[in-house]
């Protein structure tokens, strides 16, 4: 089993509409938890931080589950650029700085 | 710009030759780490340095990889004898230390592709 894993899409949605991703992990111990966005053929960006009792950031809902072991990012009212890949990022908590990044979902926005 | 800065962006070389890496992390600092992502894939941890000190490395990290921060300020990460299946794009990230939390920010990476 993969330590972060994430449905890869794609999801392809119509502009305005809300869309959620999951994305479960496999160490209980995991400490830190984060959602990175990925445009096509450039670098990761950090989108948000996913704190213990969720958070939200304009259109962006983050949501954390430890005892289910999931974090989820809602979008909602979403925009044509918010085509991207989202990445789920775990501190699996066994050193301070290593994290792991689940493979990405793939989201399209159409008009 | 006062993000994270890498070179070159592309480098395509023959199997077999060396290449070598540069990344430039945020000024303020102290940490920063080398990841390699592959087509669909989320990037893979390589290493990390605190300040000069490399603190981590993965079982990725062949011999063939080397990296360095002299001065705990830029990083390279050399390849030697490099081989098809290193083709990926190298990305570079930084962060503050533990105090600041785990928040890391990627340089635009440079893709290799070994011939």
């Amino acid at each position: 089993r993969k330590e972060v894993e994430q449905d890869p899409g794609p999801f392809n949605v119509p502009e305005g509409a809300t869309v959620a991703f999951n994305c479960t992990y496999s160490n209980s111990a995991s400490q830190s938890f984060f959602w990175y966005r990925q445009d096509c053929r450039k670098e990761p960006k950090l989108l948000m931080s996913v704190y213990s009792s969720g958070n939200e950031d304009g259109r962006f809902t983050a949501q954390l589950n430890r005892a289910s072991q999931y974090i989820s990012l809602l979008i909602r009212d979403s925009k044509l650029s918010d085509s991207a890949t989202y990445l789920c990022v775990v501190n699996p908590g066994s050193s301070a700085s290593k994290i792991i990044f689940g493979s990405g979902t793939r989201l399209s926005i159409r008009p | 710009d006062t993000g994270v800065s890498q070179d070159p962006r592309h480098k395509i070389t023959k199997r077999g030759q060396n290449v070598t890496f540069r990344c430039d992390p945020i000024s303020e600092h102290n940490r920063l780490y080398w990841y390699r992502q592959t087509l669909g894939q989320g990037p893979e941890f390589l290493t990390y340095f605190q300040n000069e000190a490399q603190l981590e490395k993965s079982r990725l990290l062949s011999d063939r990889f080397s990296a360095e921060r002299p001065k705990g300020s830029f990083s390279t990460l050399e390849i030697q004898r490099t081989e098809q299946g290193d083709s990926a794009m190298y990305l570079c990230a930084s962060s503050r230390d533990l105090a600041g939390g785990y928040e890391q920010y990627f340089g635009p990476g440079t893709r290799l592709t070994v011939t």
